[in-house]
């Protein structure tokens, strides 16, 4: 059975960076062909694709946002991680994690964490 | 960086109803077009990837077709369960989600 969970601050202020991670169960990103994206949604919003990282490690990210995200994994740990610098209240959205198999849909979700930026 | 039109952006339609949402394309995207479902507080769900392949477990009533640049998502009769926000999501040139058709019972 796939799970994923993601996993954040809750809270943070402008300037700070958001770490969100993305403990997932059922397969391994090991594994050829298996891939962790990230996607956001801000509260009434639509779907927002930030980044990608595939079992070798290639990642691709947003381009209107690329400066400010680093995508990374543990696979012994079965984690991913998306970390986003310089934040602001433009960012405040629910954030969610999901896996790809060999294809790049989403066959699975986690249940997003809400992340609000205030000072 | 490839623009994804969904129309329209709400859709009201009656139990038993044939529905069909459209996406567009800023350019020929090749069939690597997936469609979502995202009910009311939900986490999004895969309905239909590459064009046109069913995702395990969904109604056979949701069916995807298209090619080039116009991609359709037809439910055969709708059912009340179906009120949701439907989400295209092209991935044949970076990676961009079309902003959502709302479907609503009438």
């Amino acid at each position: 059975q796939v799970t994923l969970k993601e996993s954040g601050p809750g809270i943070l202020q402008p300037s700070q960076t958001l770490s969100l991670t993305c403990t997932f169960s059922g397969f391994s990103l090991s594994t050829y062909g298996m891939g962790v994206g990230w996607i956001r949604q801000p509260s009434g919003k639509g779907l927002e694709w930030l980044a990608n990282i595939w079992w070798d490690d290639d990642k691709y990210y947003n381009p209107s946002l690329k400066n400010r995200l680093t995508i990374s994994k543990d696979t012994s740990n079965n984690q991913a991680f998306l970390k986003i610098t310089n934040v602001d209240t433009a960012d405040t959205a629910t954030y969610y994690c999901a896996r790809m198999r060999m294809g790049n849909w989403f066959a699975y979700w986690g249940q997003g964490t809400l992340v609000t930026v205030s000072s | 960086d490839i623009q994804m039109t969904q129309s329209p952006p709400v859709l009201s339609a009656s139990v038993g109803d044939r529905v069909t949402l459209s996406c567009k394309a800023s350019q020929n995207i090749n069939k690597n077009l997936d469609w979502y479902q995202q009910k009311h507080g939900e986490a999004p769900k895969l309905l239909i990837y590459y064009t046109n392949n069913l995702q395990t477990g969904i109604p056979s009533r949701f069916s995807g077709s298209g090619s080039g640049t116009d991609y359709t998502l037809t439910i055969s009769s709708l059912q009340p369960e179906d009120v949701a926000t439907y989400y295209c999501y092209q991935y044949n040139s970076g990676y961009t989600f079309g902003a959502g058709t709302k479907l609503e019972l009438k």
